[in-house]
């Protein structure tokens, strides 16, 4: 089983900060690092899948960027919503092993 | 349609009973997963069918058995459950072929499972 990190575990913030998290996982046999936002008692959603080191993806106030060689990705939010309270999970695949991160939960306080 | 459906969102059973989960998706997603969460974990991959043959079983009990009767369905048959079974159990898909995957997943909102 390999170890897929994130952090911080837990995070507050106020309504308009921006604020941004990490993954970090294996840097070998890389194939893909996905995040997903999960909010409570919904289905987990994705965000964005990425395949290439240098990668960056962005989706409304919301991007991602990924460094297969040091093994890391970061998700920055801009301008925190309360509707973006939710856990942001990420997933490291490889072969065929897909791992998930124990997430970083954040809340966004009005 | 984008939803993973999943029935039912809630169960108790106790430990001689048989039950099953089902999870279903009419998006013409080719592969099917099946994840174990339990609380303040990352889920646990357990099961993968893709093209409706089991791709991969991660050295999951006996007591556990999945079905894929169809590309649209997929079940997980539970059988003589243990209370540390109690967990979160998801049901994911993605478009083509299985493992490894560059294709989002997308996933059913769960069933609660406490054994008893």
């Amino acid at each position: 089983i390999l170890n897929v990190e994130q952090s911080p575990q837990s995070l507050h913030v106020q309504e308009g900060d921006s604020t941004n998290f990490t993954c970090s996982f294996p840097s070998s046999n890389f194939y893909a690092l996905h995040w997903y936002r999960w909010e409570t008692a919904k289905s987990p959603e994705a965000l964005f899948v990425m395949t290439l080191n240098g990668d960056e993806k962005k989706k409304g106030r919301i991007s991602a960027t990924l460094n297969t060689k040091e093994g890391y990705s970061y998700l920055y939010i801009k301008g925190s919503q309360p509707e973006d309270s939710a856990t942001y999970l990420c997933a490291f695949t490889t072969g065929n092993q897909f791992y998930f991160g124990t997430g970083t939960s954040l809340t966004v306080i009005p | 349609d984008t939803e993973v459906t999943q029935t039912p969102k809630h169960l108790v059973m106790g430990m001689t009973n048989k039950k099953s989960l089902k999870c279903e998706q009419h998006m013409g997603h080719r592969a099917m997963y099946w994840y174990k969460q339990k609380a303040k974990k990352p889920p646990e991959l357990m099961f993968v069918y893709s093209y409706e043959k089991l791709s991969i079983n991660e050295s999951v009990p006996s007591r556990f058995s999945p079905e894929c009767p169809n590309s649209s369905l997929l079940n997980l048959h539970l059988h003589a459950l243990q209370p540390e079974d109690s967990a979160l159990y998801l049901c994911a898909s993605s478009q083509g072929a299985a493992l490894p995957t560059n294709e989002k997943l997308f996933f059913g909102s769960g069933t609660q499972l406490s054994v008893l």
